[in-house]
């Protein structure tokens, strides 16, 4: 089993739809939990991290369900410039980040 | 620009070269890391430094590769004997030391062994 696994997708929603993706880790001493955004051929950006309160910015929100091992993110009113691929990101003890496959969106007009 | 940057961005070898890259984290980054990624998978750890030592190596860094980062700055990363199934994007990225800092990510080196 991975130590980090998502739903690779592809997710194909219209402008405007609410959708979700969760992302499950293995590692319950995990301490800090990461999205980020990659479009095609770059690099990773960091989109937000988790908090255990959960935490929002703007259209986008993140929770973390530590009883149940996952971290989901929900974007609202997606627009075309949100289509990428979603990565999901557990610390790990020492500081390295373990990845998701991640989650491809495509958000149609 | 004060971001992560690497360097090159591209390279195509033929199988038996070495290779090296490198990369220029943040200027007050203490921590730099590198990862691998295929096409259609997350990055992969590789490696990482605090300061000039590198701390933790993954198992996929085979005796081919070895990084070194000898003044705490900058940091280099040989690929000797190329194979195939080397070619991928390779990543560094740089933080702050501490669990909630976030780590950001360069540009990548994009590695084609032909």
């Amino acid at each position: 089993r991975k130590e980090v696994e998502q739903d690779p997708g592809p997710f194909n929603v219209p402008e405007g739809a609410t959708v979700a993706f969760n992302c499950t880790y293995s590692n319950s001493a995990s301490q800090s939990f990461f999205w980020y955004r990659q479009d095609c051929r770059k690099e990773p950006k960091l989109l937000m991290s988790v908090y255990s309160s959960g935490n929002e910015d703007g259209r986008f929100t993140a929770q973390l369900n530590r009883a149940s091992q996952y971290i989901s993110l929900l974007i609202r009113d997606s627009k075309l410039s949100d289509s990428a691929t979603y990565l999901c990101a557990v610390k790990s003890q020492g500081g390295k980040l373990i990845f998701g496959q991640g989650t491809e969106l495509s958000v149609k007009p | 620009d004060t971001g992560v940057s690497q360097d090159p961005r591209h390279k195509i070898t033929k199988r038996g070269q070495n290779v090296t890259f490198r990369c220029d984290p943040i200027s007050e980054h203490n921590r730099l890391y590198w990862y691998r990624q295929t096409l259609g998978q997350g990055p992969e750890f590789l490696t990482y430094f605090q300061n000039e030592a590198q701390l933790e190596k993954s198992r996929l860094l085979s005796d081919r590769f070895s990084a070194e980062r000898p003044k705490g700055s900058f940091s280099t990363l040989e690929i000797q004997r190329t194979e195939q199934g080397d070619s991928a994007m390779y990543l560094c990225a740089s933080s702050l030391d501490g669990r909630d800092y976030e780590q950001y990510f360069g540009p990548g080196t994009r590695l084609t062994v032909t």
